[in-house]
């Protein structure tokens, strides 16, 4: 699978939205875009996923440029619950049985800030 | 009721000792995993199984013995523990053609071994 950027970190205020940001520049045509949290002493959530087009859900939404060389999760209203390490990870669609796991990097840790 | 369920939760035991982890899944999922997640917060990928067979078994000591008696359950056996052994191991499943959906993951159970 493709490798992502992220940064190490981002801080943002409560109630206003954030941007993640994630760059996988060698993104191949069947790379789905997974994001995934994990908050303080839990397992990893799913959060969206998305090939080409935007994608909303209850929790976020993801934004994939045109070029599909980056992607911006968004939150429309941080709160305190939305502090997590946010995780960008593609998964190929054709992944063979040797390739079903997820390969995690290490994140961005969001802070809210009250 | 609990997709992804690992027991136990907390795990203090001594150095030389053998243990177990359980996990379970309720989603009919084909595929489970056992990632470690360790003092620096970096999850990696143990095992994988799939349809009860292994597929991926990365460099872990072989110490470590995943069972899957079923698709629903796939436990971890660790003999003869060390000090660095220690850390939070996570069980998750997936259907195989996991860029449909997402993965989900159990809340962890944190090993000490002192």
């Amino acid at each position: 699978d493709a490798k992502t950027t992220q940064p190490n970190s981002m801080e943002s205020n409560e109630e206003e939205p954030v941007h993640l940001p994630c760059n996988h520049s060698t993104i191949s045509g069947t790379d789905y875009i997974h994001w995934y949290r994990q908050l303080p002493s839990q397992g990893p959530e799913y959060v969206i996923h998305g090939l080409t087009s935007n994608v909303n859900n209850r929790m976020a939404s993801l934004a994939i440029a045109e070029d599909r060389k980056s992607s911006t999760l968004i939150l429309h209203r941080a709160t305190l619950r939305d502090a997590a390490v946010y995780y960008c990870i593609l998964k190929n669609a054709y992944s063979g049985a040797g390739s079903y796991q997820l390969t995690f990097g290490k994140g961005t840790k969001l802070s809210v800030i009250p | 009721d609990t997709a992804v369920s690992q027991t136990p939760k907390y795990l203090v035991t001594q150095m030389g000792n053998d243990k177990s982890i359980k996990c379970e899944q309720n989603l009919g999922h084909d595929t489970m995993y056992w990632y470690k997640q360790d003092s620096k917060k970096f999850l990696k990928i143990m095992f994988s199984y799939n349809n009860k067979e292994l597929i991926i078994n990365e460099t872990v000591p072989n110490r470590f013995s995943p069972k899957s008696p079923d698709k629903a359950h796939l436990n971890l056996h660790i003999n003869s523990l060390e000090l660095g052994d220690s850390a939070v191991y996570f069980c998750a499943s997936s259907q195989d053609r996991q860029w449909r959906s997402g993965y989900t993951f159990g809340s962890g159970t944190r090993l000490t071994v002192v």
